[in-house]
């Protein structure tokens, strides 16, 4: 596997339970985010984006919430499943640039 | 549906050896990135570049050199490697800012 963050913060959920995943941006000038999966051995896969216009945004399964006044950003994984174990990266790009920055990211354990 | 390719996929450099890591997207993108990717750290960009022709320093540029002379290809060089850059090293392009980043599937650079 890859170097994937021997440090990261984890987070355990029980399967079928629902997920939260948490993300403080740093730039208040973001307006773009992205979501990203990273599973062992890969390279990161995107999940669902969000534009600062909008609070909410829907996919299957998933949910982003975007709250601007806090500079926080979330992921929500609806009845977890085994193969959502991975490791979640938040991304900004702030206005004007052409930088993704990334979070350091979160560690999904499903466990049956 | 290649996406975007990384060469090679594992290296081993001894120090002050010089290598240069491939990128290539067959998606018609204008942009395209080099992160890397250090346990903790998450993804820090390196360099990137924003069309044929064109190179920009990231936040971690000390070391690294690239070149993008074919859009379709972005070059990561190591002129003498150092040990402080054993990592994994991830390639991105998109096709324009504020959409998703595409990711190749990485590098991982040891050097001893």
């Amino acid at each position: 596997g890859e170097s994937v963050g021997l440090h990261l913060p984890t987070l355990s959920v029980q399967e079928g339970d629902n997920s939260i995943i948490n993300c403080a941006y740093s730039n208040s000038a973001s307006d773009y985010f992205i979501w990203y999966k990273q599973e062992s051995g890969k390279g990161p896969q995107f999940i669902i984006d969000i534009r600062s216009n909008m609070d909410k945004r829907q996919g299957q399964r998933v949910t982003v919430l975007l709250n601007k006044t806090v500079k926080h950003l979330s992921l929500q994984i609806a009845a977890t499943q085994p193969g959502d174990s991975a490791v979640y990266f938040c991304a900004e790009n702030p206005s004007g640039t052409y930088k993704y920055i990334f979070g350091t990211g979160t560690r999904l354990k499903v466990l049956a | 549906n290649a996406g975007v390719t990384q060469t090679p996929k594992f290296r081993v450099l001894k120090t002050g050896q010089s290598m240069t890591l491939l990128c290539a997207q067959d998606m018609n993108h204008e942009y395209m990135y080099w992160y890397r990717q250090d346990p903790g750290m998450g993804l820090r960009l390196i360099h990137y570049s924003v069309g044929e022709g064109t190179t920009a320093k990231g936040e971690v540029p000390d070391g690294y050199n690239v070149s993008r002379l074919k859009k379709q290809n972005f070059l990561l060089g190591l002129e003498s490697a150092a040990p402080s850059q054993t990592s994994v090293y991830f390639c991105a392009s998109s096709s324009r800012p504020n959409t998703e980043a595409f990711f190749g599937q990485g590098t991982r650079l040891t050097v001893v």
